[in-house]
């Protein structure tokens, strides 16, 4: 079974440019996260998505984070503008419901803001 | 006060040694208690799963919730080099996995 795939891997921007990062869940999972990961800090939820629509996105900086889950499957994260502090590994997970069943995480892209 | 707190470490033990690796919270309404490996440039992936308090073996890992204290533990026996990874806590009010809060991570070198 393939895992949750995540592109590009690594992403080097200038601060106020945009950048967007991608993901695939794993087949038929319908629960999708999108978690930022700052050097040394663990995992923070940006946004849940159960199929394509959102469940949970209150830490979501929504003056410059989006998110969208077309189609219930594959998801993009757009930052504009970034800031230097959104220097940090973004991380897909996916999860095939809500509630108790097992994420499984992407590798996820690193992003370095200049 | 941060609601997950833990050592990030590094901590270093010899191949072998029983590794000890802990968790403290403050809101008590955590009832999911997870421990995630990560290693480095790669995704967290789930070692052990706990509801409420006790304890749970898997193999050499053992997980211990005490939600008196606000305290969770994973132990692992006869640790090994492939283990030297970060450890994170992760905890959650309802169903599970959703809306993990999860602590800083403590590094483990585990050397030859």
């Amino acid at each position: 079974e393939a895992g949750v795939a995540q592109s590009p891997r690594y992403k080097i921007i200038e601060k106020r440019q945009s950048v967007a990062f991608w993901c695939n869940p794993i087949s038929g999972h319908a629960t999708l996260y999108w978690y930022q990961q700052i050097l040394g800090q663990g995992p923070k939820l940006l946004i849940q998505f159960q199929n394509n629509g959102v469940v949970d996105d209150s830490q979501l900086p929504k003056d410059r984070f989006s998110a969208e889950r077309l189609k219930g499957v594959d998801s993009t994260l757009k930052i504009q503008p970034a800031k230097l502090e959104d220097s940090a590994v973004y991380l897909c997970a996916s999860s095939h419901t809500r509630g108790n069943t097992e994420a499984f995480f992407g590798q996820g892209t690193r992003l370095t803001v200049v | 006060q941060k609601e997950v707190e833990q050592d990030p470490g590094p901590l270093s033990v010899p191949e072998g040694a029983i590794v000890s690796l802990n968790c403290t919270y403050s809101n008590s309404a955590f009832q999911y208690f997870m421990w995630y490996r990560q290693y480095s440039r790669k995704g967290p992936e789930l070692l052990m799963y706990t509801y409420s308090s006790g304890n749970k073996e898997d193999g050499r890992f053992t997980a211990q919730v005490d939600k008196s204290s606000k305290y969770i533990s994973l132990f692992i026996r006869d640790s090994q080099p492939s283990d030297s990874a970060t450890y994170l806590c992760a905890m959650s009010v309802n169903s599970g996995y959703s809306t993990l809060t999860f602590g800083k991570g403590t590094m483990l070198l585990v050397s030859p």
